[in-house]
Formats: structure tokens, sequence, C-alpha cells
């Protein structure tokens, strides 16, 4: 069973609007969190990275929520552009001794519809 | 700065054939690291260097699978002989500091019939 989660698995909003994405995971001990910004037919791009201490950050229009507590993340996109459409992936990694170990997120896709 | 850089970006090879994918990484990081992303299973990590030096294999599926770095500024990925579950994209990412602030190659996207 993957231990990191997001949902929805899509979605399609109108350019201008917001949305928010979501994150679970069950990773335990915890190191940090990232989100990564996929277009298609590129790389991962890296938005955020938060640590346990951390319960926002901001990227320009992305802002990454954390609360450690319950084990969940958000991502939240103000004010959609066309090219915000693109994957949206959630990497969770363990303790910093053992950092390297991520596990991944299926992925949320976005499309911006004008 | 070219960012890490992949060859060939596109690969189509029949089964039992061997494939070399290539990465360049971004002078001066000292981590490489290899992924496979497929619509099934996502992102995973294959093996990650550090220095040149090959850390962590576990991800490595079969022994069909071999990496190595005979130098910081370039990393093969070798599949022999190859099977058309192979099929998926390969990235290659390179950092200063382990996993955090990782930069990824475009892919090359892997085809196996």
């Amino acid at each position: 069973k993957n231990q990191v989660e997001q949902s929805p698995q899509s979605l399609i909003i109108l350019e201008g609007k917001n949305c928010t994405l979501q994150c679970n995971y069950t990773v335990s001990p915890f190191s940090n969190l990232r989100w990564y910004k996929q277009d298609t037919g590129r790389g991962p791009v890296s938005l955020t990275i938060m640590t346990f201490s951390e319960n926002t950050k901001s990227n320009g229009r992305y802002t990454a929520t954390l609360d450690a507590d319950t084990k969940q993340s958000s991502l939240h996109i103000t004010a959609s552009q066309l090219s915000d459409s693109a994957s949206y992936i959630c990497v969770v990694s363990a303790s910093p001794w053992n950092d390297y170990k991520l596990s991944f997120g299926a992925g949320t896709t976005v499309t911006v519809r004008a | 700065d070219a960012g890490v850089i992949q060859s060939p970006r596109h690969e189509v090879t029949e089964m039992g054939q061997e494939v070399t994918l290539r990465c360049k990484p971004i002078s001066g990081h000292d981590y490489l690291f290899w992924y496979r992303q497929t619509m099934m299973r996502g992102l995973e990590l294959l093996i990650y260097f550090n220095n040149n030096v090959p850390i962590d294999d576990s991800g490595m599926p079969e022994d069909r699978f071999s990496a190595k770095m005979p130098n910081a500024s370039f990393s093969t990925l070798k599949i022999q002989p190859s099977e058309p579950r192979d099929s998926a994209v390969y990235f290659c990412a390179s950092s200063l500091q382990g996993f955090y602030e990782q930069y990824f190659g475009p892919g090359t996207r892997l085809t196996v019939t």
C-alpha cells in the first residue's frame, strides 16, 4: 500500500480560479515533504520543501501547508493560469539519517481551461 | 546553466536488446539519482550516487539493470536484456545536498517492443 495518497486524482478548473490538492501520508518517522510540478513531457520541478516544524510555505501563487500531527499536506493554487496545467506530486522523506528513502504519491493532474 | 542533460530523449528497441541511457548532471552537484516513472507505479527511485559512488541500489528492479558513474559529469543506466515491462520514462536528477532541491532532467522515454 502506498504510504503517500493524493487526492483528487485529477481536476479541471477555469482560469483564474483557485484549487487545493491534498496529500495524506503514513510515512514514519518524518523528515520533510515536497511538492513537485511536472509538466507533460518534462521532469518534475520542486515547488516547496517543508520540514517537520514548518506549517506553511509559499512559492508565488503556490502555497503548501503541512500538519505533521495529522500527517496531511495541501497545495493551494491561487488565481490559476493555463501554465498551471500539470501533474503535482507529493513526496515524503523519512528521518534525516535515512533521507534517501522517498515515498512518492501518484500525483494529481490539474487541467486549467480558459 | 544547461541543467541536467539526458540522452537519448526517446528510445525504441526490441525485446532482448541492450539499452543504455545517459545522464550529465549539473556541474558541481555531487549527488545523482536515477528514477523510473510509469502510469501504474508513478515515480520510483532506482539508484543514487554520492561523489560517483553508488550508495543505494535497492530500487533497481533486477540484475538486468546496472548503473555506473565513471566520473562526476557522466552516468549511465543500462538494461540488458530489455523487456517490454521496462517501458517507462527514466529520469536522471542531481543535487548538491542529497535529496534536497533535486533538479531533474527531461527524461528518456523508453519503449521496448
